[in-house]
């Protein structure tokens, strides 16, 4: 599986636009991308998952480019409610056994 | 809430006990995860079940740990005589297999303190 690097921490004000990057240099033909959000003492939620281009749902967009070696997690106009670690995960396509490896995350503080 | 419940929610118990955890998946996802995550750090994989067949175990942190899903619905996660270094949040994670991706929708978890 590929190795995800994204940044431990990120400080934001309300309101604005927070773009969290991923790195996975090593992704494979059949990876495929999935960010999950994490609140103290909940499980992750899933946020969104793409394989390549731009992905968009109700909460966030995911950007991936071309060559697919790094992917962008957008959160529009953030809220104190959005403080939580993101975690970026690459997993591969129709493999139930291979698990997901989630790394440290990034914690997202929403300042006021 | 995801539609994944597990129970308890929190668990205490002394060195040596053991515990056991319920995790109830999505109706209709085939495939069971459990995993585990200590302060600061990201979800650990522990097992996978593909309906009742157990796909995967050998990221099971020691033999004190064993874990089932006899009727491929629900699924136990057992510690056998426990020690403080067991103290974690236990996550279990469900999904739906026959997708080119596959999602895992987790629960709520069980946080366990070992005295």
């Amino acid at each position: 599986l590929a190795k995800t690097t994204q940044p431990i921490s990120m400080d934001s004000y309300e309101g604005q636009e927070v773009n969290i990057t991923c790195s996975h240099n090593n992704i494979a033909t059949n990876d495929y991308i999935t960010w999950y959000q994490q609140f103290p003492s909940q499980g992750p939620r899933f946020i969104i998952q793409g394989y390549k281009t731009k992905v968009t749902n109700e909460v966030a967009s995911l950007f991936i480019p071309a060559d697919r070696k790094s992917s962008t997690l957008s959160l529009p106009r953030v809220s104190l409610s959005d403080t939580a670690v993101y975690y970026c995960l690459v997993g591969v396509m129709n493999s139930g056994n291979t698990p997901l490896v989630f790394g440290k995350g990034t914690r997202l503080s929403v300042i006021a | 809430d995801t539609g994944v419940s597990q129970d308890p929610r929190h668990k205490i118990t002394k060195r040596g006990q053991n515990v056991t955890f319920r995790c109830d998946p999505i109706s209709e996802h085939n495939r069971l995860y459990w995993y585990r995550q200590t302060l600061g750090q990201g979800p650990e994989f522990l097992t996978y079940f593909q309906n009742e067949a157990q796909l995967e175990k050998s990221r099971l942190l020691s033999d004190r740990f064993s874990a089932e899903r006899p009727k491929g619905s629900f699924s136990t996660l057992e510690i056998q005589r426990t020690e403080q270094g067991d103290s974690a949040m236990y996550l279990c994670a469900s999904s739906r297999s026959g997708r080119w991706e596959e999602t895992q929708y987790f629960g709520p978890g069980t946080r366990l303190l070992v005295l």
